[in-house]
């Protein structure tokens, strides 16, 4: 089976510019999550789709927006791009939604590693 | 906000030698997770905790879950070269109607073969 893979795997961006990133999840998971990566926050949890609603949020601006396709793809976007945002993105997908006292394991892919110049 | 005090922060030891990380919160959760990033990859998910004082073994890997609900360790005998990496912990909690993930910043691994 493949694993979750994320396109592009790399890059560079202005600010001001505005980015869309793709993560195609494993066959059959329904559930995406989207987080930013970076040495000084760690892994900071930007959100949750599932069967193309959002069903969580983490504390990131409105420039900061995603959607989930019916094929379980998703899509993240970043508007008006700042020099705080350069990151590995990374997108993790899990068969269904977590519930509160239980954990779905998360299959993370390799992540977009973007600049902002 | 809930923030995970992972530590130490980096470890660099010899080939064979045991390892011992842990995490820390002032907040209780409810399920601990332990992963491992190699570069240039995505984290991998090593152990789950769902019960506290769970002691949970992968291996050479054994992580438990504090009794407090506010911490966890990630021991790892006998370590080999291919254990390299950075090891996360993670606590999940619940928040209203919502479940938050909140991350530790990682633990660096160098073995010295």
């Amino acid at each position: 089976k493949a694993g979750v893979t994320q396109t592009p795997r790399y890059l560079i961006k202005t600010r001001g510019q505005q980015v869309t990133l793709s993560c195609s999840p494993i066959s059959g998971h329904r559930s995406v999550s989207w987080y930013q990566q970076t040495p000084g926050q760690g892994l900071q949890f930007l959100f949750e789709y599932f069967s193309e609603t959002q069903r969580n949020k983490g504390n990131f601006p409105g420039r900061f927006s995603g959607r989930q396709f019916s094929n379980s793809r998703s899509e993240m976007n970043v508007s008006t791009l700042e020099l705080g945002d350069s990151a590995l993105y990374l997108c993790a997908s899990s068969p269904r939604a977590g519930g509160f006292n239980s954990y779905n394991e998360q299959f993370f892919g390799p992540g977009t590693r973007l600049t902002v110049l | 906000g809930q923030q995970l005090n992972q530590s130490p922060q980096s470890m660099f030891i010899q080939e064979g030698e045991d390892v011992s990380m842990n995490c820390t919160s002032s907040s209780i959760f409810n399920t601990w997770l332990w992963y491992k990033q190699d570069p240039g990859e995505g984290p991998v998910l090593l152990i789950a905790l769902y019960k506290a004082g769970e002691l949970t073994s992968n291996g050479r890997l054994t992580a438990q879950f504090g009794i407090t609900r506010k911490d966890s360790f990630l021991n790892i005998s006998a370590s080999i070269p291919s254990d390299v990496g950075i090891y996360f912990c993670a606590g999940q909690f619940r928040a209203g109607n919502n479940r938050k993930l909140i991350w530790g910043l990682g633990t660096s691994l160098a073995v010295n073969p």
